[in-house]
């Protein structure tokens, strides 16, 4: 059984950079046909589609964050990361990360990591 | 990018039908395949139905999902309620001029 696990910081302080990692176990994250993706969530809010790296390390961001997002990959570790630049507050949201189908389902989510920008 | 929207609430009696509505604003609804999830709070969204009407397993068969291209449309049709299943449902398809993902804004479902 696949499961992901978000971690990073989390307090980032305006103006800097988001990072947060994903690691997979229960599988290799280059094996199958999976899409490792990230959504977030402010609070009370709905989910957003971050962007997302297939297998072969190609990439798609959401456009309305293309221009500060950066999602990899390290399959020696078996993780992938987001990365997110120039944050304000309305950045904060509890970040998951998650595995998908070419069909867009979002078969394995992580439990969610909260990340609060403020100074 | 096309637009999925969904009633904000919806509200029904345990044991009775409910049907929550997710309307493509542009292109066919019939193009992509939409999933929806169902997240409790405090917890990660898990799926009820994916690929239109397909159901993971160890998903009760009173949930169903389902396409109508008249109204440019999906929906998720919950049988037989239980309190157990008041939570937020969200949509999501895929634009695939771009390859972006969409997800609803979501439904509030409350059994009561």
């Amino acid at each position: 059984q696949v499961q992901l696990q978000e971690s990073g910081p989390g307090l980032v302080k305006p103006s800097q950079t988001l990072s947060l990692t994903c690691t997979v176990s229960g599988g290799s994250i280059s094996s199958g046909s999976y899409y490792w993706s990230w959504i977030r969530q402010p609070a009370g809010k709905g989910l957003e589609w971050i962007g997302r790296i297939y297998t072969s390390g190609s990439t798609n961001y959401n456009p309305s964050l293309k221009s500060r997002v950066t999602i990899s990959v390290d399959t020696s570790k078996n993780q992938f990361s987001l990365k997110l630049s120039s944050v304000t507050a309305a950045d904060t949201a509890v970040y998951y990360c998650a595995g998908a189908y070419s069909s867009g389902w979002c078969d394995y989510w992580g439990q969610g990591t909260l990340v609060t920008v403020s100074s | 990018n096309f637009m999925l929207t969904q009633p904000h609430s919806v509200s029904e009696s345990p044991g009775k039908t409910v049907t929550i509505s997710c309307t493509r604003s542009s292109g066919s609804i019939a193009s992509n395949y939409v999933q929806w999830y169902q997240q409790r709070p405090g917890s990660s969204p898990t799926t009820v139905i994916y690929e239109d009407n397909q159901r993971p397993s160890g998903v009760p068969d009173r949930f169903s999902g389902s396409i109508d291209s008249s109204s440019n449309s999906a929906s998720l049709t919950i049988s037989g309620l239980k309190t157990e299943d008041e939570a937020d449902y969200y949509c999501q398809s895929y634009d695939s001029s771009n390859q972006d993902w969409v997800f609803g804004g979501g439904t509030k479902l409350t059994v009561l």
